[in-house]
C-alpha cells in the first residue's frame, strides 16, 4: 500500500532550527511536496522536489533522497508565525497526490 | 500565480437541508479539481476527484448521492451536500491541477459548513 509517514507534533524554540522528517512509500514516484497549513486555514505550496538533494528558499530548506524514499523540511531562524502544521505529500505514478498526516509544530519563546 | 477561490467562506445550515459550496480556478484552466474534507486537528481528507466534463471519482467511504460534485467548466467545479447531519460539519477545501505545473494543485481557502 501507499503510505507517508511524518512526525506527529515537534516543539522549537523562537531563532532555532527544526527539521520534519517525512519517509513515503508510494506505487511509483513523481516528486514531493511540502505544504504548511495554519489553524482554520487552507495549506500553502513551500516546496516541491523530484530530484535527489537539497532546495533552498529563503528560511526554508527541502531534502530529498528517492533511493531512501526520504525527505525532509529544514526551518532556520524559527519565528513563532512558523507555528503550523507542515504536510508532506508524495505524488504516485498516476500523478496523485498522497498524503501524510501532517506535523504540528509548536514554536516557543 | 495560480488563485483558487472558494464560496462561501463559512456557512451554516439546519439538518437535513443542502449546502453548495463553488471553488473557481480565477487564472488559469484547471483540468482536475480536488475535493478535501478536514476536521478539527486531522489531517486532509480526500473525497473526491474530478475532471471537467466527466464524474468525479469517490473514494472509498464517500457517499456520491450525499456529496455531488460537478465539474461544468474548466474554472468551476462545485460541491453540494445534502441532506446536511451535524457529522458533516467540516472544513471544505478544493484545489486545482492545471496551469503552468502539471503536478501541483492549488488550494482554495476553504468553506467551513456547520450544520445545526
Amino acid at each position: 500500500g501507499q503510505n507517508i509517514d511524518q512526525p506527529t507534533e515537534m516543539t522549537a524554540t523562537e531563532g532555532a532550527i527544526v527539521q520534519i522528517n517525512c519517509t513515503y512509500q508510494t506505487s511509483g514516484f513523481n516528486g514531493l511536496f511540502w505544504y504548511q497549513q495554519h489553524a482554520g486555514e487552507a495549506p500553502t505550496f513551500l516546496s516541491y522536489n523530484v530530484l535527489d538533494g537539497l532546495e533552498e528558499k529563503g528560511r526554508f530548506s527541502s531534502f530529498l533522497s528517492r533511493s531512501k524514499g526520504y525527505s525532509y523540511l529544514l526551518l532556520k531562524e524559527l519565528q513563532m508565525k512558523d507555528s503550523a502544521s507542515y504536510l508532506c505529500a508524495a505524488i504516485d505514478s498516476n500523478y496523485q497526490l498522497i498524503w501524510g498526516a501532517g506535523t504540528k509544530l509548536i514554536i516557543k519563546p | 500565480g495560480a488563485v483558487v477561490s472558494q464560496h462561501p467562506s463559512w456557512v451554516i445550515c439546519k439538518s437535513g437541508t443542502s449546502v453548495k459550496i463553488e471553488c473557481r480556478s480565477l487564472d488559469f484552466q484547471a483540468t482536475t479539481m480536488f475535493w478535501y474534507r478536514q476536521f478539527p486537528k486531522q489531517s486532509l481528507m480526500l473525497m473526491a476527484t474530478s475532471n471537467e466534463g466527466s464524474k468525479a471519482t469517490y473514494e472509498q467511504g464517500v457517499e456520491k448521492d450525499k456529496f455531488l460534485i460537478n465539474h461544468a467548466s474548466l474554472t468551476l467545479s462545485t460541491l453540494t451536500v445534502t441532506s446536511a447531519h451535524p457529522e458533516d460539519s467540516s472544513f471544505y477545501i478544493c484545489s486545482a491541477r492545471g496551469g503552468e505545473s502539471s503536478y501541483e494543485q492549488y488550494f482554495g481557502p476553504g468553506t467551513r459548513l456547520t450544520v445545526t
